[in-house]
């Protein structure tokens, strides 16, 4: 399994330009989560989705976008970028509400400038 | 939602002794409380995890406890390694699969 990948590894965007963060797992999980690690301030939920077709607002939603059409996919999308998502963005699955440990993918750095 | 303080931001420890990280949450109906480990430039890794309904759990050198009542949680590692060296996140999960992470706890273990 390669468990939960993500695409691309480093992004350099200019303001008001739009782009989607792939994620994927492969380990049939239902629940998936987006999150942005900022210097000093921990990892904080975006997004997040208990199942295809089911998607709900996290901590700091706003300027994001997420679908989840199959189980194996949740993408990100950034609308118009700001210099403010500057950021490590990670994704993380886990097999459903009675397993709880995540699985992180390896992360998306991303620049706006 | 769910708040989750994490103390301290930085830890020095000299090789051989312990090192202990504390956690408050506010949301009472949180059910799950991870630890995680992240070396620089890398995802995070869960080292140890604790359910509500436990008070305490150990991993060899590595144990976590949980007092419910206080709605704190603590990670504890013995004979601490330089390896050991990294930024230590707690978490706390709530009834609807949302994850609240602390702002991390960097430690360095002195040889």
């Amino acid at each position: 399994n390669a468990g939960v990948t993500q695409t691309p590894k480093f992004q350099v965007l200019k303001t008001g330009q739009s782009m989607t963060l792939q994620c994927a797992q492969d380990m049939n999980h239902e629940y998936m989560s987006w999150y942005r690690q900022d210097p000093g301030m921990g990892l904080r939920l975006i997004h997040y989705s208990v199942g295809a077709g089911i998607t709900d607002q996290g901590e700091v939603p706003n300027g994001y976008n997420v679908s989840r059409s199959t189980t194996e996919d949740f993408p990100l999308r950034l609308l118009s970028a700001a210099p403010s998502q500057t950021s490590v963005y990670f994704c993380a699955s886990n097999r459903d509400a009675g397993n709880n440990e995540q699985f992180f993918g390896p992360g998306t750095r991303l620049t706006v400038l | 939602g769910e708040n989750v303080e994490q103390h301290p931001s930085t830890l020095s420890v000299q090789e051989g002794d312990s090192a202990v990280i504390k956690c408050t949450y506010s949301d009472s109906a949180s059910n799950y409380f991870p630890w995680y480990k992240q070396e620089l430039g890398k995802r995070p890794q869960l080292i140890i995890d604790i359910r509500s309904n436990v008070g305490e759990k150990k991993d060899q050198r590595i144990a976590v406890t949980l007092n419910k009542t206080a709605k704190h949680f603590s990670l504890h590692i013995t004979e601490t390694q330089p390896e050991d060296s990294a930024v230590y996140f707690c978490a706390a999960r709530n009834t609807g699969n949302q994850f609240y992470f602390g702002t991390g706890t960097s430690l360095t273990v002195i040889p």
